[in-house]
């Protein structure tokens, strides 16, 4: 089951930043926190992922809790291209590799 | 490759046939992850090789499902005796060998459908 807790669907006009939040408050201390997006009729695609320390990419910020229960990622400036679901996943050890657990995600809708 | 490529991209099958589906990962990764999506929902691991090794096939729904990466670099994820309930995208990532951190390249899927 996945670990992590997203609202279903968050709505965002365009060129406007959006802030997608993620609970994980059973993280554990080796999990690091990915998020994927999805776009329509494709498969996941990385966004970015991040241990403790918030995070910066070309195509987003994810910042982290100080207790790493929560985590935010943050698209500064949304495009009509940024409609997608988010998938917030803990990226847990499982033993000599990291599965990931999709949860259902979050719906970004992105209002022109 | 540019990318992780799979085969065939549409299966319709009637039930109890067997399917063999195919996965061309990114060809310097090592490491091949299988997942299951059904309609409206996020994947669902099935099972993952590190070259020619399956460490781990705890996300297989039954033993008519099983995996195979002989050479280590394409795999085949065979269903048998399929039933309606096996209908979903197949989806195959890779990712490079390491602490398994590494981002996972997904490609395009097989969308599996049995009559």
């Amino acid at each position: 089951d996945a670990k992590t807790t997203q609202p279903n669907s968050m709505e965002s006009n365009e060129e406007e930043p959006v802030h997608l939040p993620c609970n994980h408050s059973t993280i554990s201390g080796t999990d690091y926190i990915h998020w994927y997006r999805q776009l329509p009729s494709q498969g996941p695609e990385y966004v970015i992922h991040g241990l403790t320390s918030n995070v910066n990419n070309r195509m987003a910020s994810l910042a982290i809790a100080e207790d790493r229960k929560s985590s935010t990622l943050i698209l500064h400036r949304a495009t009509l291209r940024d409609a997608a679901v988010y998938y917030c996943i803990l990226n847990e050890l499982s033993g000599s590799a990291r599965q990931l657990t999709f949860g259902s995600g979050t719906q970004l809708t992105v209002l022109p | 490759g540019a990318g992780v490529s799979q085969s065939p991209r549409y299966k319709v099958t009637k039930r109890g046939q067997d399917v063999t589906l195919r996965c061309d990962p990114i060809s310097s990764h090592a490491t091949l992850y299988w997942y299951q999506q059904a309609l409206g929902q996020g994947p669902e691991f099935l099972t993952y090789f590190n070259y020619e090794a399956q460490p781990d096939k705890s996300g297989l729904p039954s033993d008519r499902f099983s995996a195979e990466r002989p050479e280590g670099s394409i795999s085949t994820l065979t269903i048998q005796r399929t039933e309606q309930r096996d209908s979903a995208m197949y989806r195959c990532a890779s990712s490079p060998y390491g602490t398994g951190v590494n981002e996972q390249f997904f490609g395009p899927g097989t969308r599996l459908t049995v009559l």
